[in-house]
């Protein structure tokens, strides 16, 4: 079958780094995808990695090893509107490069 | 540019009816999705179309039905509502299957 696996929640101080990790199981493999949703809102694209290390964009980075199976986001000088969910998602070349998805990781980022 | 839009906002329904969710993108995608979120849950696809005239089946196609008759329209239409279908849906575009998704604000379904 096809999972992803992420932390339920994870917490954090604002003006800090975290780190929220994706493990994934999926014949087919093409990318992987992050998105963030804030409560009551709708996904909006953050990043995507096709080949294995580092994609940055601000303060956002994210990372893929696909021999792991492995994907993390990376959010850095934490501000209290990063406040949200965040979702990995990977396209499945098996299933016409639909979107499998996490459940999603709860960031909660205290002052 | 609106992006995509979704009607209605929020819906209560009664067990059996009929009901269709609107979706329309102004961004001329080829491709168009509908998933379904419960609470605390991640996204399900539940209908896709990779370019108008054609659909295919998600995760949980079960009790809902799609059309795509031209580029901008998506509308999923549950036949018979069950309780089970209480969800928010949101509706995505993108240019082709494997490329950014751009998400509709949502349509929260309360069937009772």
């Amino acid at each position: 079958g096809q999972s992803l696996e992420q932390p339920s929640e994870v917490t954090a101080v604002e003006g800090a780094i975290v780190q929220i990790n994706c493990t994934y199981q999926t014949s087919g493999f093409y990318g992987l995808s992050w998105y963030q949703q804030h409560d009551g809102g709708a996904p909006t694209f953050l990043s995507y990695n096709a080949l294995d290390g580092l994609e940055e964009t601000g303060r956002f980075s994210s990372f893929l090893s696909r021999s792991d199976s492995y994907g993390y986001l990376l959010l850095q000088e934490l501000q209290m509107k990063d406040s949200a969910s965040y979702f990995c998602a990977v396209n499945n070349a098996d299933s016409n490069y639909q979107l499998i998805w996490g459940a999603g990781t709860k960031l909660i980022i205290k002052p | 540019i609106a992006g995509i839009t979704q009607a209605p906002t929020s819906q209560i329904l009664a067990a059996g009816r009929r009901m269709t969710l609107r979706c329309t993108q102004d961004m001329r995608h080829n491709a168009m999705y509908w998933y379904r979120q419960d609470l605390g849950l991640g996204l399900r696809l539940i209908h896709y179309s990779n370019t108008a005239g054609t659909t295919g089946k998600g995760e949980v196609p079960d009790g809902y039905s799609v059309s795509r008759a031209n580029t901008d329209d998506f509308p999923l239409t549950l036949a018979s509502a069950v309780p089970s279908q209480t969800s928010v849906y949101f509706c995505a575009s993108s240019d082709g299957p494997a490329e950014t998704q751009y998400f509709g604000p949502g349509t929260r379904l309360l069937v009772l």
